[in-house]
């Protein structure tokens, strides 16, 4: 399978801040995901999104797959955006994981 | 079903006994995936299948551990003779096809060997 990087490990935000996410892929990808996993456990889908830009309210992603990447936004930070993200992208059939981001949000 | 669904949620076991996990794909989805979260680290990949069919069983981290699918939904993932070392969060997902749509992930399966 593919290496998947995630950068950067930790982030620490004040409520209302904008962050990037980033990810990137050792080898070209024909799915690529971002989810958030709540602190329950559960793991939620965020993007499906190979290629292209898209947004879902103070979320957006971007893929750029020729240089296999990926970014994550996310705008005007709230406590509720509190957990790790993960980005996965497959290969083949395998989707592997990158070691996600931590990201805290501070009242 | 309308999501992933996995069953137990939470499974307290002595070392040395063997359980068994399952989980429930959505109805339709050929591609079903299993994963292993240690606390605080990433998912760790362990079986992949297409249909009934496992070709990569490479992330199974012992001969303890065995998986099976039938009838294109319900798999099972056993282990045996259960280690401390194996408690995780053991997580399922499933999509349409392998490569090219979104996976879904069920809740997962909290397993704590005592």
């Amino acid at each position: 399978g593919i290496q998947v990087e995630q950068s950067p490990p930790d982030l620490i935000l004040q409520e209302g801040a904008n962050s990037t996410l980033r990810c990137n892929f050792s080898d070209s990808v024909n799915n690529l995901q971002w989810f958030h996993q709540n602190p329950w456990g559960q793991l939620i889908n965020l993007f499906y999104i190979p290629s292209g830009t898209k947004q879902n309210g103070r979320l957006s992603a971007t893929t750029v797959a020729t240089e296999r990447y990926s970014l994550l936004y996310i705008s005007s930070s709230q406590t509720t955006d509190s957990g790790v993200y993960f980005c996965a992208g497959i290969n083949d059939y395998k989707l592997s994981f990158g070691a996600g981001t931590t990201v805290t949000v501070r009242a | 079903g309308a999501g992933v669904s996995q069953s137990p949620s939470n499974k307290v076991t002595e070392k040395g006994k063997d359980v068994e996990l399952r989980c429930d794909p959505i109805s339709g989805h050929t591609a079903l995936y299993w994963y292993r979260q240690r606390l605080g680290q990433g998912l760790e990949f362990l079986i992949y299948f297409q249909g009934n069919s496992a070709p990569d069983k490479s992330g199974l981290p012992s001969d303890r551990f065995s998986a099976e699918r039938t009838g294109e939904s319900v798999s099972t993932l056993t282990i045996q003779r259960t280690q401390q070392e194996d408690s995780a969060v053991y997580l399922c997902a499933s999509s349409y096809a392998s490569g090219n749509t979104e996976a879904f992930f069920g809740q997962g399966t909290r397993l704590t060997v005592v």
